[in-house]
């Protein structure tokens, strides 16, 4: 099955910092990317996500790149503000119809401090 | 407003004393799933189901039971619970596939 392995487990950085969590997967039929914040307490919402067909993809302050070949994935944090403090999931999963199922990496705790 | 709505939000309870955790969603979500979330171990999941009457098991199933008599109920059921199963818990539901997975509130479950 898959495995999705995250990197770092914890990040501490400045306010006005970039931030940078990387994922590797095992399973080359996987196609879907998505990034999950979870905030204390709270429950984990989806932040942004990219599809194999795709190399980068941007929203505002936060990016994800994919490498396809090397089978990982990053998420790029820039400007990080002290509300960018949670923990973030990477996760990766196969097309629908293709033995699916959505495997997360384990978390990166992320510390914006002021 | 789409949802996934977990109940109990929190649940203490004793060694050995059935419970079950419900979780709904009005999505019309083929995909639900059950994970179990521990500090430094992520999410882990312990059973999904891709449709009604199908259920498979996820990474860490033992101990658990699940059921999906209907499209939008996924209920866990926890047959004699051991302080081991003593974690936050979350729902999710999704359409299977290149979208988004939609997570209820999670509950709380302390076994003593």
């Amino acid at each position: 099955g898959e495995n999705v392995e995250q990197h770092p487990s914890t990040l501490s950085v400045q306010e006005g910092d970039s931030a940078v969590i990387k994922c590797t997967y095992s399973d080359s039929a996987s196609n879907y990317f998505p990034w999950y914040k979870q905030e204390l307490g709270k429950r984990p919402q989806l932040i942004i996500d990219i599809r194999s067909n795709v190399g980068e993809k941007k929203d505002q302050r936060i990016a994800v790149t994919l490498n396809k070949t090397a089978k990982h994935f990053s998420l790029h944090i820039t400007e990080t503000q002290p509300e960018d403090s949670a923990v973030y999931f990477c996760a990766a999963s196969r097309p629908r119809g293709s033995n699916y199922k959505l495997t997360f990496g384990k978390g990166t705790l992320l510390t914006v401090n002021p | 407003e789409a949802q996934v709505t977990q109940n109990p939000r929190y649940l203490i309870t004793v060694t050995g004393k059935k419970l079950t955790v419900t979780c709904s969603q009005n999505m019309n979500h083929e995909y639900m799933s059950w994970y179990r979330q521990d500090p430094g171990l992520g999410l882990r999941q312990i059973y999904y189901s891709m449709n009604v009457e199908v259920t498979d098991k996820g990474d860490v199933p033992e101990g658990y039971k699940v059921s999906r008599k209907e499209k939008r109920n996924f209920p866990l059921i926890l047959e004699s619970p051991s302080p081991n199963q003593t974690s936050l818990y979350f729902c999710a539901s999704s359409f299977p596939g290149n979208t988004e997975a939609f997570f209820g509130q999670g509950t709380r479950l302390t076994v003593v």
